[in-house]
């Protein structure tokens, strides 16, 4: 069975501040891990994923996520944020067996 | 373009009453997905197509049907609507890539079941 705990449902940062979103995982055999980004009224969009390979993935719109075995892990960062950026985050897992499987959401507020 | 168009974009129906959410993709994707967002849920996968002619269930399937009626098109029926259905569903599309998992996402079908 395989799982993601997305830590806080919502963030909150200055424009400009660093944004982190926690995303841990739990799976029995080595994971595929994605973040998709959801903005007001749409459908999900797919930021990056992991799958094989470096474990710092880079993504769309400046964002970036590294993949922690040890910690089992995939935070999503962004070194300074955007008032664009505000949107509802989710991060995902599957082991390529099995279909996706995913967090309840992280909402990141950025104030200006 | 399109990508992933999906038809109604809100609905609002009575107990009982059935209805189709259409899906269609553009980008020649062989899987197919519908899901449903609820507050606080995250995604919840209800039916999935792996290629044309396939179908399988997802995480909550009851009360629920689909159609792949060609590469294109999915379809997603409720027979007998219920309260627990209204949702927001997503209908989704992606590559039969090593991941085999949805890229693109509709904007989604808003439906109230009173």
């Amino acid at each position: 069975a395989q799982s993601v705990t997305q830590l806080g449902s919502h963030v909150s940062v200055s424009e400009g501040a660093l944004v982190l979103l926690r995303c841990n995982y739990s799976s029995s055999v080595p994971p595929y891990l994605f973040w998709y980004v959801q903005y007001p009224n749409q459908g999900l969009q797919l930021l990056l994923k992991y799958t094989t390979g470096a474990t710092l993935v880079k993504g769309i719109n400046g964002f970036e996520a590294e993949f922690k075995k040890s910690e089992t892990s995939f935070h999503l960062t962004k070194p300074s944020a955007h008032m664009s950026d505000a949107a509802e985050y989710f991060c995902a897992v599957t082991t390529g067996y099995s279909t996706l499987t995913f967090g309840k959401g992280t909402m990141l507020l950025v104030s200006p | 373009n399109a990508g992933v168009t999906q038809t109604p974009k809100f609905q609002v129906l009575k107990t009982g009453q059935s209805m189709t959410l259409q899906c269609a993709q553009d980008m020649n994707h062989n899987s197919m997905y519908w899901y449903r967002q609820d507050p606080g849920m995250g995604l919840r996968l209800i039916y999935y197509s792996a290629s044309e002619g396939t179908t399988d269930k997802g995480e909550v399937p009851n009360g629920y049907n689909v159609s792949r009626l060609n590469k294109r098109e999915f379809s997603l029926r409720l027979e007998s609507a219920a309260p627990s259905q209204t949702s927001v569903y997503f209908c989704a599309s992606g590559l039969a890539d090593l991941t085999n998992q949805p890229q693109h996402f509709g904007d989604g079908t808003r439906l109230s079941i009173l």
